[in-house]
């Protein structure tokens, strides 16, 4: 169980803006970055957005991350086919001193 | 381009020991942390390791900590990951990821059972 909670599922039509939520605490989320990444069936992951809200050159500006508290959320509007796909959050943990990722949630386009 | 090619990966027995390379390219290996990541069938993504640029900070994942070590050979463009007393839980697709995982590769499967 990770100390990064995502929900494991979510979904949206296409044209819609979807939210992935990513809970933690103050020894993470709340006094570190995020980052987001997605990974596409059968692929290695692809950085989607680091320190919480910055994309790296080459994605798309569907793409935003936000960050508030302990929680960090990434967003996607103009939802599209191709964003169907498993996204995980990451920070460091002091009171683990290490990486960790969240539990990881998969998007449905419908 | 860059590009990070994994090896070493192969079916092992309980109790066995493996060590997985990443061999770097189209960067400047010393210039970057490292981590390996794993991922068994089916699950999420696992931090494993991280390595700083000189190699003198390491971190482990508490999974991993006292049986696997990581290390890297800058001159070769190479990075390791030593594992030691491997368990049936150990059997993940292993990636070595750049920095804060801004470039993977594909990864090198390993399987433990016996």
């Amino acid at each position: 169980q990770s100390v990064l909670t995502q929900p494991p599922s979510a979904s949206g039509t296409p044209g819609q803006r979807v939210t992935i939520s990513c809970s933690g605490s103050s020894s993470n989320v709340g006094t570190k970055d995020v980052y987001w990444y997605q990974q596409l069936p059968g692929t290695a992951p692809k950085l989607l957005i680091s320190r919480n809200n910055q994309r790296p050159s080459g994605v798309p500006d569907r793409f935003s991350g936000s960050k508030s508290g302990t929680s960090a959320s990434l967003a996607i509007s103009g939802l599209r086919s191709e964003d169907e796909a498993d996204y995980y959050c990451a920070t460091w943990d002091d009171s683990l001193r290490g990486r960790v990722f969240g539990g990881g949630t998969k998007l449905t386009v419908l | 381009e860059v590009q990070m090619v994994e090896s070493g990966g192969e079916l092992v027995q309980p109790g066995g020991s493996l060590r997985l390379s990443c061999a770097a390219s189209g960067f400047t290996l010393s210039s970057f942390e490292m981590n390996w990541v794993r991922q068994a069938p089916g699950k999420g993504l696992e931090w494993v390791s991280y390595i700083s640029s000189s190699g003198t900070t390491i971190y482990y994942a508490d999974s991993v900590k006292g049986r696997f070590t990581i290390s890297r050979d800058n001159a070769k463009n190479s990075l390791y990951l030593q594992m030691n007393s491997l368990r049936v839980e150990d059997t993940a697709l292993y990636y070595c990821a750049r920095g804060w995982f801004d470039s993977w590769g594909l990864g090198t499967l390993v399987t433990v059972s016996s």
